[in-house]
């Protein structure tokens, strides 16, 4: 059974401050890794889909990194405003549908 | 262009009715996946469609299946419903499959009582 782990499972940042969640994932049969940003009473929203060992994505002030070998993706907020506020959900997909994790649970207090 | 719509948003079953949900992709897009969450559970994967053929199937029982029609949009139909099928029921889309980037709907909220 394929595990998908995220860390923390929640944090509260003060307006301002930088982040960063863990999300760890089988290393062998890699195919991709995907970020997901899930607001309240909304969809979930791809930020990202990473495929590259090494490969560092960026949107705004959201960036992820991605280590395939050792299994393990960052996701980085920087200067977190309240808008971030969600739930942020990674995905692993080897040759298998995509797995996600449970998410971690980010609240921006301003 | 319009985003996954589902219907309905939300709905209230009995236990051992049937219920059958939508799910309308974005135009286009061919694969249609479905997930299940539960309170403290990340979202569970359901099943996959493409081009109106199961692609991919989850660890759910047979009372869960799925359907896709000619122009992708996509039911699921889960029968005699329990007390634990309450959750939320997203659909995603994706243009070819879902490892590439996924759309999802808003969902549908099930409540069986």
């Amino acid at each position: 059974i394929l595990n998908v782990e995220q860390s923390p499972q929640s944090l509260h940042v003060q307006e301002g401050d930088s982040t960063n969640f863990t999300c760890s994932f089988p290393s062998s049969n890699f195919y991709a890794l995907h970020w997901y940003r899930w607001e309240t009473a909304k969809s979930p929203e791809a930020l990202f889909v990473m495929t590259l060992n090494g490969d560092e994505k960026k949107k705004g002030r959201i960036s992820a990194t991605l280590n395939t070998k050792e299994g393990y993706s960052y996701l980085y907020i920087k200067g977190s405003q309240p808008e971030d506020s969600a739930t942020y959900l990674c995905a692993f997909t080897g040759n298998t549908p995509l797995v996600f994790g449970k998410g971690t649970r980010l609240s921006v207090i301003a | 262009k319009a985003g996954v719509t589902q219907t309905p948003r939300y709905l209230i079953k009995t236990r051992g009715q049937q219920v059958t949900l939508s799910c309308s992709p974005i135009s286009g897009h061919r694969s249609v996946s479905w997930y299940q969450q539960t309170p403290g559970q990340g979202l569970q994967f359901l099943f996959e469609y493409f081009s109106e053929t199961q692609r991919n199937k989850g660890n759910f029982p047979g009372r869960f299946s799925g359907r896709q029609f000619s122009n992708s949009r996509s039911e699921m139909n889960v029968s005699t419903l329990e007390l634990g099928d309450s959750a939320l029921y997203l659909c995603a889309s994706s243009l070819v499959s879902q490892e590439t980037e996924a759309f999802f709907g808003q969902g549908t909220r099930l409540t069986v009582v």
